[in-house]
């Protein structure tokens, strides 16, 4: 069946750090993948996403490759703000599931000043 | 634009009340919502799947007789929990998508925090 997993947390990084959160998943066909991310007692935003082999997905620094052929999906920011300390999802809708989100566990990300 | 919102954004009540929670989208219509429940530091879970003028479609697991849902029309789907008890305690987030719009993409709403003593 279709799957996303990701890398484990809690993930604790100091201000101006590199950040890396992988993500894999597993599908049928061609999914569209997302990353989603949710700050304390709030709902979730749509951070990024790519709908087909090698787009990149990009938006306030963050950004995520779509490789096919890896089946991944790996979040990266150059240089983490504290502002960025949440909880990043990576969900893939499969092809034909009528819209369904699948979602990773979530990784919690701590930035520290 | 895309903007969902969920009324109320917390509630608590009594072990044995039922508690209705509304998903609006704002400003597109939206033939298809969905609502999910997320336990603490865990993963959004998908309960159904409510589609507008039809019945919901219920994940495997999910009682369709203690969670209704009911999608009248193209802006608002409602949650209702019946006879509440505490395990129901949990965050219940609900999502649309645009009608004729991507197919892939959801738009959440703030979510709802209920606490059932």
């Amino acid at each position: 069946g279709n799957s996303v997993t990701q890398m484990e947390g809690p993930v604790t990084l100091s201000e101006e750090a590199f950040l890396t959160i992988n993500c894999t998943y597993t599908a049928t066909g061609y999914p569209s993948l997302f990353w989603y991310v949710q700050y304390p007692g709030e709902g979730l935003q749509l951070l990024l996403k790519a709908t087909k082999a090698d787009d990149k997905g990009s938006n306030k620094g963050f950004e995520a490759t779509y490789r096919k052929e890896t089946t991944s999906f790996h979040l990266e920011k150059g240089s983490v703000q504290v502002s960025d300390s949440a909880v990043y999802f990576c969900a893939l809708v499969a092809q034909d599931q009528g819209g369904k989100l699948i979602f990773g566990q979530g990784t919690e990300l701590s930035v520290k000043p | 634009g895309a903007v969902v919102s969920q009324h109320p954004s917390w509630v608590i009540c009594k072990s044995g009340t039922s508690v209705k929670i509304e998903c609006r989208s704002l400003d597109f219509q939206a033939t298809t919502m969905f609502w999910y429940r997320q336990f603490p530091k865990q993963s959004l879970m998908l309960m159904a799947t409510s589609n507008e003028g039809s019945k919901a479609t219920y994940e495997q697991g999910v009682e369709k007789d203690k969670f209704l849902i009911n999608h009248a029309s193209l802006t608002l789907s409602t949650l209702t929990v019946t006879s509440a008890h505490p395990e129901d305690s949990s965050f219940y987030i609900c999502s649309a998508i645009i009608s004729g719009g991507l197919h892939n993409e959801q738009f959440f709403g703030p979510g709802t925090r209920l606490t059932v003593l």
